[in-house]
């Protein structure tokens, strides 16, 4: 079956560390998405890639970089790791209907 | 600005009632609005999208409708089981060019045996 999958599931790291996180989607979905989920803020869009080679801003992308070098993957870096930034973070892919897929979530705390 | 409300915030209900979940948005112009649940420590599973011209969607014992000319969607959960106890959210999409979509706070539903 088709899916969408997150590496790695939990991370602890240090202030001031890179970090990246991985997500794979077997879909061949053209539209992909990170959030992050914080108790009290709900989801947040981090950022998301229409295709190969294009990314954009969501709300929060400060502190946050994707690359898109091809249709499966969407790495999120966090250049420097801050501890505002320990959270859940969700990957998405989206099918041409519309409809939203979710990855199971990676779990990164920054001590 | 587009604001997605989800009121109760949580329920617990005995197993085999029906239930319904409400959800309300701001602005009426969506594109279309997605159901998810939610269990602890996972991702969201996507229930059903409603697109903004369709005015419900059924998939086995869930139905979900959709009026916008009153910012309401609900959830309507047939027969409900213990295995449904989950948060539920909902999601609206504003615009076929717009990707910020918004997201409901959640209902965590409690289903009592």
């Amino acid at each position: 079956d088709a899916e969408i999958t997150q590496s790695p599931r939990h991370k602890i790291t240090e202030t001031g560390r890179q970090v990246t996180l991985a997500c794979h989607q077997t879909w061949n979905h053209n539209n992909m998405f990170w959030y992050r989920q914080d108790l009290g803020h709900g989801l947040r869009l981090i950022h998301y890639s229409y295709g190969v080679q294009d990314t954009n801003k969501g709300e929060v992308s400060d502190g946050y970089s994707v690359s898109r070098s091809n249709t499966e993957d969407l790495p999120l870096t966090l250049e420097s790791a801050a501890s505002s930034q320990t959270s859940v973070y969700f990957c998405a892919s989206r099918q041409n209907t519309g409809e939203l897929f979710f990855g199971e979530g990676s779990r990164l705390t920054v001590l | 600005k587009q604001e997605v409300t989800q009121i109760p915030a949580a329920l617990s209900v005995p197993e085999g009632e029906n239930l319904v979940l409400n959800c309300s948005f701001t602005d009426s112009a969506i594109y279309n609005l997605q159901w998810f649940r939610q269990d602890p420590g996972k991702g969201l599973t996507s229930l059903l999208l409603i697109q903004s011209s369709q005015r419900e969607q059924t998939s086995g014992r869930l139905n979900a409708s959709l009026d916008k000319s009153s910012g309401r969607s609900t959830l309507y959960i047939a027969a409900s089981q213990p295995g449904d106890s989950a948060t539920y959210l909902c999601a609206v999409r504003p615009g076929s060019r717009d990707d910020k979509i918004i997201f409901g706070k959640g209902t965590r539903l409690h289903i009592l045996p």
